[in-house]
């Protein structure tokens, strides 16, 4: 698959499990984002990521950790979770990133994750 | 973020008629106008976009017109097909998306 890419598309995790979420994107782009998608909130911004350093944080709670070790990767650390986090977890990414303000993103298939 | 607001949330048209869906923002300093659509069980996908410096943006079957100094853009839809039905979003500040609205086009 080429563009952007997410595994696992699907996640059953229980409240004490520990896991994470993969993003990987073919596309040369400079920034990468992480977006919950819910009944309640249909897009919601997570996380952004410009050149590898976060420059957005919209209030997540500290039981999702990010993580961008390049520009191409981004990981989303899950740890002791609620029912109410599952949801589809969209990666994106832009190829000039947040600063440009005019920058297409395309985004993954999703992570559809499940908290029991 | 940014206070962005989607109207109608929901809209049901019967195939041929047209549709327009309305976007409104706050942040003055926006210059990029995009329109997205994701179709149940897709990703979400830009269909059409327009920078401050044009009014309007015409593509096919869909357009975009923008009024900056009232902080509004709509998506228009003209002759639509089923194959429209989907969630239509907005994103006038970057990375902060509209509520999305759902386009039913009943054949």
């Amino acid at each position: 698959e080429t563009g952007v890419t997410q595994t696992p598309r699907h996640l059953v995790m229980g409240m004490t499990n520990k896991k994470s979420l993969k993003c990987e994107q073919h596309l040369g782009h400079n920034a990468m984002y992480w977006y919950k998608q819910s009944a309640k909130k249909p897009l919601e911004l997570m996380f952004v990521y410009n050149f590898k350093e976060q420059t957005e944080n919209n209030s997540v709670p500290s039981r999702f950790s990010p993580e961008c070790p390049n520009s191409s990767h981004l990981f989303l650390h899950l740890h002791t979770l609620q029912p109410e986090d599952s949801a589809l977890y969209l990666c994106a990414s832009s190829p000039k990133g947040p600063t440009s303000g005019n920058d297409e993103q395309f985004f993954g298939p999703g992570t559809r994750l499940t908290v029991l | 973020g940014e206070n962005v607001e989607q109207h109608p949330s929901t809209l049901s048209v019967q195939e041929g008629d047209s549709a327009v869906i309305k976007c409104t923002y706050s942040d003055s300093a926006s210059n990029y106008f995009p329109w997205y659509k994701q179709e149940l069980g897709k990703r979400p996908q830009l269909i059409i976009d327009i920078r401050s410096n044009v009014g309007e943006k015409k593509d096919q079957r869909i357009a975009v017109t923008l009024n900056k100094t009232a902080k509004h853009f709509s998506l228009h839809i003209t002759e639509t097909q089923p194959e429209d039905s989907a969630v239509y979003f907005c994103a006038p500040n970057k990375f902060y998306f509209g509520s999305g609205t759902k386009l039913n086009v009943k054949p």
